[in-house]
């Protein structure tokens, strides 16, 4: 299996509810990734996990709240979200977050509309 | 950061060569050099990467200038389903394997 399966494909939520985005690989990879990103701009980073363990935060906001459950398993948490926050939301794995040069693994990404 | 920087687009005739250049003058010398591509509607994929010595694997090849501040990513026969954003991206921070995105070329491929 050499692939990153996000789900859902496409959300859309109101600005009052609670959903999450779910990530996940099986192919051993120790380091995983959210990522964000808007219409015409490349993608932005938002979380990184190393080892089960948030390694990065890159000051987002608490209405996105990730959880790492276990090494294949990786999810996103929303709530009270604001229609700004519509956009493609990638995950990806790596091999290593510590070590150099090793390639990530998208998925396809979750379309989410914050109506 | 180190940065990159890339032409915002370019053209290219199907099954002809194609060379897309990067420029990266304040590359770290433990930094790799990535590429990916974007197809419409879907994540990145990644394509190819390599530190000092030229890369060739079955999707492209890379070829690192001798002074790593520049490479080019070489697509040997462009065909339409090549038609992708393709990023260029240094591995950032020094101790870890983060890929910050830059605003990539956008490749048309004409039939």
């Amino acid at each position: 299996d050499t692939e990153v399966t996000q789900t859902p494909k496409h959300l859309v939520m109101g600005m009052t509810n609670k959903k999450s985005l779910k990530c996940e690989q099986h192919m051993g990879h120790r380091a995983m990734y959210w990522y964000k990103q808007k219409a015409k701009k490349p993608p932005e980073l938002m979380f990184v996990y190393s080892y089960e363990k948030l390694s990065i935060n890159e000051s987002v906001p608490s209405r996105f709240s990730p959880e790492c459950p276990n090494s294949s398993l990786l999810n996103l948490h929303l709530h009270a979200l604001q229609p700004e926050d519509s956009a493609l939301y990638l995950c990806a794995s790596s091999q290593s977050f510590r070590e150099f040069g090793y390639g990530y693994t998208f998925g396809s990404g979750t379309r989410l509309t914050v109506v | 950061d180190a940065k990159t920087t890339q032409p915002n687009s370019m053209e290219s005739n199907e099954e002809e060569p194609v060379h897309l250049p990067c420029n990266h003058s304040t590359i770290s010398g433990t930094d790799y050099i990535h590429w990916y591509r974007q197809l419409p509607s879907q994540g990145p994929e990644y394509v190819i990467h390599g530190l000092t010595s030229n890369v060739n694997n079955r999707m492209a090849s890379l070829a690192i200038a001798e002074d790593r501040k520049s490479s080019t990513l070489i697509l040997h026969r462009a065909t339409l389903r090549d038609a992708a954003v393709y990023y260029c991206i240094l591995n950032y921070g020094g101790a870890t394997n983060k890929l910050i995105f830059g605003t990539g070329t956008l490749l048309a491929v004409q039939p």
